[in-house]
């Protein structure tokens, strides 16, 4: 099982529809990030929380510690909105690194 | 403001030729790089990380390796390229090793053929 999973894996949606993407992790952590990576490649990060709620414009990212969880929403989604969004943790411990989800492959039709 | 510039953006190499990716960033003294690789389908692999000039810590062991001959300067080099090398690789920088938020590179898409 990956220490990080992202759910679901794809998803599609109308303009303006609100979107929750989620990530769950299995290690204790010191920070959880989500990035957004555009179809030409570029990953640029959109939050880097460690407690409670995030916004930023129509992003909102929010992290429960204590179920390991964390969940990415987007509101009144656009064609622009159209990526793969990332979760990924830096871990606690002796050997602090950051581990990756898969992604989530986001598609905002018109 | 800080920058990040990785290139060449794109390339096509033969299997066994040389290979150097070159990333730099702009703004920021003593940052703290990465290289990461993303094969298709799969999440990114960390492949090396450096907290200073001439520090190279490798993650996963393969027929690459780095080097940092300059503050801002972290290169990614082969000898011989595999067909396994095909993939997307970004340089990353933070403030913070492994808990600062990350600063990506454009990208450099390679195809060993």
């Amino acid at each position: 099982k990956n220490e990080v999973e992202q759910s679901p894996q794809n998803l599609t949606a109308q303009e303006g529809e609100f979107i929750t993407i989620n990530c769950s992790y299995s290690v204790g952590i010191s920070a959880l990030h989500w990035l957004q990576q555009h179809p030409g490649g570029g990953i640029v990060s959109l939050f880097m929380l460690s407690s409670g709620k995030k916004k930023h414009g129509r992003l909102i990212a929010t992290i429960n510690i204590q179920e390991k969880h964390s969940s990415l929403h987007i509101t009144a989604s656009h064609p622009r909105d159209s990526a793969v969004y990332i979760c990924a943790v830096s871990t606690q411990g002796g050997s602090e690194k950051l581990v990756f989800g898969k992604g989530t492959k986001l598609t905002v039709n018109p | 403001s800080q920058t990040i510039h990785q290139w060449p953006a794109t390339l096509v190499q033969p299997v066994g030729s040389p290979l150097s990716l070159e990333c730099t960033v702009e703004g920021t003294s003593n940052p703290n790089l990465y290289w990461y690789r993303q094969a298709a389908g799969r999440g990114l692999q960390l492949l090396f990380y450096s907290v200073g000039i001439g520090q190279i810590s490798s993650e996963v062991p393969q027929n690459l390796s780095a080097s940092r001959p300059q503050d801002r300067q972290f290169i990614l080099s082969s000898k011989k390229l595999l067909l396994s090398d095909s993939g997307f690789y970004l340089c990353a920088w933070s403030f913070r090793f492994y808990t600062g938020e990350l600063f990506f590179g454009e990208g450099s898409r390679l195809t060993v053929l």
